[in-house]
């Protein structure tokens, strides 16, 4: 069974750095074709897709948000890890992340499969 | 980026009701398309993909047609579950996008 858990501040103020934890179980990261993304959606808004970060360490990046945002790994810790710097009160969402679609990685499987919770976070000083 | 755009924004209906959400995209993505139903406060969850491919568990009442820009999510005969908002998302290219959502309301 897969799931995933979303941790992190719930309160960051107006240009700080906000750092996401997501914490999985049921899949390796390290597995040939895994990818894990990171998605937000602001109060009573759209999805938006933030990026995403491959079982080989390759990274995608949201255009808008692709020179604020970086995608880690711990491999052993079965954790992905969100960095957001300069937050506004715009970044005010809830942060969810989410585990693609099976292998093989071809465009009929990047969709999101699997979903944690999700985080709010706010952004205010 | 392919901009992704959901009719109507907000639609009612009743139980029973066949219901029917369309999904445009800003350009060709042949059947590179998910969709996802959203209940509030909780977590998308994944309802078809490849246009017309029902995810496991998914009750058969909904179905998903349409490639190129057009695309539709139908929902034959509405269950008081099924009152929720409805995204589409092109999978065809990055980076990923998303419509602005469908809210399925009781009438």
């Amino acid at each position: 069974q897969v799931t995933l858990k979303e941790s992190g501040p719930a309160l960051v103020k107006p240009t700080q750095t906000l750092t996401l934890t997501c914490s999985f179980s049921g899949f390796s990261l390290s597995t040939l074709g895994m990818r894990v993304s990171w998605v937000r959606q602001a109060p009573g808004r759209a999805l938006e897709w933030l990026g995403r970060i491959d079982w080989d360490d390759d990274t995608f990046y949201s255009t808008s948000l692709k020179t604020r945002l970086t995608i880690s790994r711990d491999t052993s810790k079965n954790q992905v890890v969100l960095t957001m710097t300069n937050m506004d009160p715009v970044d005010t969402a809830t942060y969810y992340c989410a585990r693609m679609g099976d292998p093989p990685v071809t465009k009929a499987s990047e969709f999101f499969q699997d979903w944690g919770q999700g985080t709010l976070v706010t952004v205010s000083s | 980026d392919i901009q992704m755009t959901q009719s109507p924004s907000s639609v009612s209906a009743s139980v029973g009701d066949r219901v029917t959400i369309t999904c445009r995209a800003s350009q060709g993505i042949s059947t590179w398309l998910a969709w996802y139903q959203q209940k509030p406060g909780k977590a998308p969850k994944l309802l078809i993909y490849a246009a017309s491919t029902l995810q496991s568990g998914v009750p058969s009442r909904f179905s998903g047609s349409g490639s190129g820009t057009d695309f539709t999510l139908t929902i034959s005969s509405l269950q008081p579950e099924d009152f929720a908002t409805y995204f589409c998302q092109q999978t065809d290219s990055f980076p990923i996008t998303f419509g602005q959502g469908t809210r399925l309301e009781i009438k």
